[in-house]
Order: structure tokens, then sequence, then C-alpha cells
């Protein structure tokens, strides 16, 4: 049973438009979420997260929405350049929770097209 | 790399035998967590250690098991290996979760086959 799903295997922009990656979560528990970047050879490396107390994150051409009816959390990139190609993995988990662990979605490839 | 380095980086071994990877970090962090990637699985959760001499399970635990002995170490045993536990393995390690900081920092991976 999958709580942390990302709906979309790869995607593919053109460099300097917007970058969007999607995020579902079933666990309403979770009030923590975060995206991480991998590229190949090399272990994820975090990128930006958000608390459930807000609806929106910043942090440079980097954006985190979550939208908690819904359950769900997006990743807007602008704009997007090749460097941004890699494997985008959101990831979700309870802020002083007792467990302390994080759980992943399957990943979403960007492909940033020059 | 946030002073975590996994060992090997790389490892062929036939189905039945033991393997053991290591974490080592050098952050002092109390919290260390094993996963795999698969294609189309993410990364999933094996086992983490919540302190010395206390480890738990995670979503993907039957075959595999972990010590930690000491803050800075952190193995995972495949007690005999087979084809399905042919993965990338990620160490993790991090503070309590929450906060404007990432509360994981991954090593590079080890990339096991199991033939």
């Amino acid at each position: 049973d999958q709580q942390v799903k990302q709906n979309s295997p790869s995607l593919s922009v053109q460099e300097g438009r917007i970058s969007i990656l999607n995020c579902d979560y079933t666990n309403s528990m979770f009030d923590y979420f975060l995206w991480y970047k991998k590229y190949p050879a090399e272990g994820p490396t975090f990128l930006i997260s958000i608390s459930s107390i807000k609806d929106k994150n910043e942090d440079g051409r980097f954006t985190v929405f979550l939208n908690k009816s819904a359950k769900h959390l997006s990743l807007h990139i602008v704009p997007s350049q090749p460097g941004d190609s890699a494997v985008y993995f959101c990831a979700a988990g309870t802020y002083g929770g007792a467990t302390n662990k994080l759980i992943f979605g399957t990943g979403t490839l960007l492909a940033v097209q020059p | 790399d946030a002073g975590i380095t996994q060992s090997p980086r790389h490892k062929v071994t036939e189905t039945g035998t033991p393997v053991t990877l290591r974490c080592h970090q050098t952050e002092n962090h109390r919290y260390m967590y094993w996963y795999r990637q698969d294609p189309g699985h993410g990364l999933r959760l094996i086992h983490y250690s919540y302190g010395v001499k206390d480890t738990d399970k995670g979503e993907v635990s039957d075959g595999y098991s972990v010590s930690r002995s000491k803050t800075e170490d952190f193995l995972l045993t495949l007690e005999s290996a087979t084809s399905s536990q042919t993965s990338v393995y990620f160490c993790a390690i991090g503070p309590r979760v929450g906060g404007n900081n990432s509360p994981l920092h991954f090593g590079n991976g080890t990339r096991l086959t199991v033939t």
C-alpha cells in the first residue's frame, strides 16, 4: 500500500519553462513533506521542505505547494534549466513523531530540454 | 556528502551467500536508515536505528537484519541473498524529523547484484 504516490514516472519540459511535479499521500498523520533530487550514481539530495502549517514554501527557483484537504503537494521549478534534469522524489513524515522516518514516493524523472 | 560513507560501492554475489553492507557516519547523528531503490518502487525503508543497539523494521524488512554497535556504524546484513535483493542500497542519517533543514542526508549508495 503506497502511502506516498507520484503518478507521473517522467516529465519533459523545455528550458526556461515551468516544471510541475506532483505528489499525493494517503496518511493524514503526515505533517512534514520534502522533495529530494537524485542524479545517476549519487544519493538523493534534499531540495525543499514544507510543514503542514504552511501551504507554500519558496527557495529560489523552487516552490512547494501543499493542499492538505486534497492530500496533494507539488513542486514548481521556474525557470527550468538543463541541470535540473534528475529524478525527483517526494517524501512525507510526521514532525516529532516517535518513529522519525520518511516514506518516499516512486519518483519522477524530469528531463529539461535545451 | 554530509559525512556518510557506504562500503562497498559495488558488489556481485551469488544466491544463498551472506552479504553485509556498511554505513559509516562522522556527523554523530542519532538516527540512521537503510533504504533500497528499485524501478517503479522508489525508495523503500528496510530498517532504521534510533540509537546504539536500538533498531526497528521498515516497509521491506524481510530477509534483512541490521546492527548498530556504535553511533557511527550501521550494518545491513542479507543472511542468504536472493535475486530479489538485487538493488541499490542507500544509507541515510539525520536528527529528528522536522525543522527547516533536511532531516535525512544520504550516502552515495551500494549497488548489489545477486546472481
